[in-house]
C-alpha cells in the first residue's frame, strides 16, 4: 500500500514568494495533520483536519498559513508571502480514527526560503 | 494540558549495550502514550504504544516501554543496542479527549557507537 505522500520534496524559493505544500494521504485514512520540524522548536502541530474538516488550527503561526483539505484524498499548506524564519521540514501524516494516535508521516517537504 | 518531557536530548551507548531513554509526562486524565522513530531525512514511524492495557508494552526492532502512572513515565529500553537503532526518538501523548492529537515531546538523538 502506498503511504502518506508529499511533494515536492524539496522546495528552494526567495522571500515573498508564495509556497505550495502537497499531501495524499492514506486512502480510508480520515485525520490529516501538517507539522513543521526545526531544531530551534522541533515538531510543532500546524493543523488538524477530519473528515475534511479543520479541527484545530490553533498551530498555524500566522495568516501568511493557509492550509486546505477540498478532499479525502488531497490537502495543501500554503504560504503567502514566505519569509527566511519559514524554513523547516513540513510533514503531513494521516490516520484512522478508530486507531487514535497511530500516525502515519510522509518523508517531508524540506522549505528553504532565502 | 497535556505534556511530554524527554530526559536528554542525545544519548550515546556502545554497540550491544542497553539503550534507555526517558520519557516523563503529564496528563489530567489516563494517558495513551507513544514512541516515534525518525530515521534520517525520513518521516517519523510509530514504533509502541500504551493504550491502558498491559503496561509492558513491546514494539518493533526489540523495543519496549514501561507505563509507570506512580512515576507518570514510559521509559523505551532495548537489551542490546545495533547500530542501525541510531535516530532521533519521539515520545508522545494523547488521551480519550484528545484522541488523535499527540503532544510530542523534544526528541532524544541516539547515537551508537561501533
Amino acid at each position: 500500500d502506498a503511504g502518506v505522500i508529499q511533494s515536492p520534496r524539496h522546495e528552494v524559493t526567495e522571500m515573498g514568494q508564495e509556497v505550495t505544500l502537497r499531501c495524499k494521504p492514506i486512502s480510508g485514512h480520515n485525520s490529516l495533520f501538517w507539522y513543521r520540524q526545526t531544531m530551534m522548536r522541533g515538531l510543532e502541530l500546524l493543523i488538524y483536519f477530519n473528515n475534511n474538516v479543520p479541527i484545530d488550527d490553533s498551530g498555524m503561526p500566522e495568516d501568511r498559513f493557509s492550509a486546505k483539505m477540498p478532499n479525502a484524498s488531497f490537502s495543501t499548506l500554503k504560504i503567502q508571502p514566505s519569509e527566511p524564519r519559514d524554513s523547516a521540514v513540513y510533514f503531513c501524516a494521516s490516520s484512522r480514527d478508530s486507531r487514535a494516535g497511530e500516525l502515519f508521516f510522509g518523508e517531508g517537504s524540506r522549505l528553504t526560503v532565502l | 494540558a497535556q505534556s511530554v518531557t524527554q530526559l536528554g536530548s542525545h544519548v550515546s551507548v556502545s554497540e550491544g549495550a542497553l539503550v534507555l531513554l526517558r520519557c516523563n509526562y503529564s496528563s489530567s486524565v489516563p494517558p495513551y502514550l507513544f514512541w516515534y522513530v525518525q530515521y534520517p531525512n525520513q518521516g517519523l514511524q510509530l514504533l509502541l504504544k500504551y493504550t491502558s492495557a498491559a503496561t509492558l508494552v513491546k514494539g518493533i526492532n526489540g523495543f519496549e516501554a514501561e507505563f509507570k502512572k506512580s512515576e507518570t513515565s514510559f521509559h523505551l529500553t532495548k537489551p542490546s543496542a545495533h547500530m542501525s537503532d541510531a535516530a532521533e526518538y519521539f515520545c508522545a501523548v494523547s488521551d480519550l479527549l484528545a484522541g488523535n492529537m499527540l503532544t510530542f515531546g523534544g526528541g532524544t538523538r541516539l547515537m551508537v557507537k561501533p
